[in-house]
């Protein structure tokens, strides 16, 4: 089956700096990629989504994705960081036939 | 078009009880998956399921745990003779076919 890490764990930025979120997944096929958002308490809100076409995918909020084959990458960035991003973010990978599996997450902390 | 509905909310068991958790997906999706988020930890794929067949139950406990989706009404994720260890929050998602998944607002099990 597919599967994805998502190699930090916990990430600190500054109020108004950039960001990147990594992900890499193992899947034999084209998969369809995907970013998730959860505040806490909540259930999860897609940021945004890759399934053909153009690698660079632009999200909800200010966020984009870019799909690297090569690398089997599909990181998360945002070029200003708002107070109100701090959340926990998921990478997911999804097969064919709809089978979707999830990174263990990172947690965003941001700095006034 | 309601979301991905799920209930109850939060749900207390004691040790040794039965706990069902509903899950209703959007209207027209015919998939369902069923995750696992323990405290401090990402989600955890535990089943994916089809009107009327499990797909892949390869993240489900081989005992206690059980997930049905009938053809008429919800999706139902059971666990039997709860321990502590099941406390935690289960997400249901639902999606159309290729494309991709809807969160509920999760089922906060606590197990007293």
């Amino acid at each position: 089956a597919q599967s994805v890490t998502q190699p930090d764990i916990h990430i600190t930025v500054s109020e108004g700096a950039s960001l990147e979120l990594r992900c890499n997944y193992s899947y034999g096929a084209t998969p369809y990629l995907f970013w998730y958002v959860q505040s806490p308490g909540q259930g999860l809100q897609l940021l945004l989504k890759y399934f053909s076409g153009d690698t660079l995918v632009q999200g909800i909020k200010g966020f984009e994705a870019e799909f690297k084959r090569s690398q089997s990458s599909f990181n998360l960035r945002k070029p200003s960081v708002h107070w109100s991003d701090a959340a926990e973010y998921f990478c997911a990978v999804g097969a064919r036939n709809n089978d979707m599996r999830f990174g263990a997450g990172t947690r965003l902390t941001v700095k006034p | 078009n309601a979301g991905v509905m799920q209930n109850p909310r939060h749900l207390v068991r004691r040790r040794g009880q039965e706990a069902r958790l509903r899950c209703s997906p959007m209207k027209g999706h015919s998939h369902v998956y069923w995750y696992r988020q323990l405290p401090e930890e990402g989600l955890k794929f535990m089943v994916y399921l089809q009107k009327e067949n499990i797909i892949d139950e390869s993240g489900m406990p081989k005992e206690r745990f059980s997930a049905e989706f009938p053809k008429e009404g919800p999706s139902i994720l059971r666990i039997q003779q709860v321990v502590r260890g099941d406390s935690a929050a289960y997400f249901c998602a639902s999606s159309p076919p290729r494309l991709e998944a809807f969160f509920g607002q999760g089922t906060r099990l606590t197990v007293v």
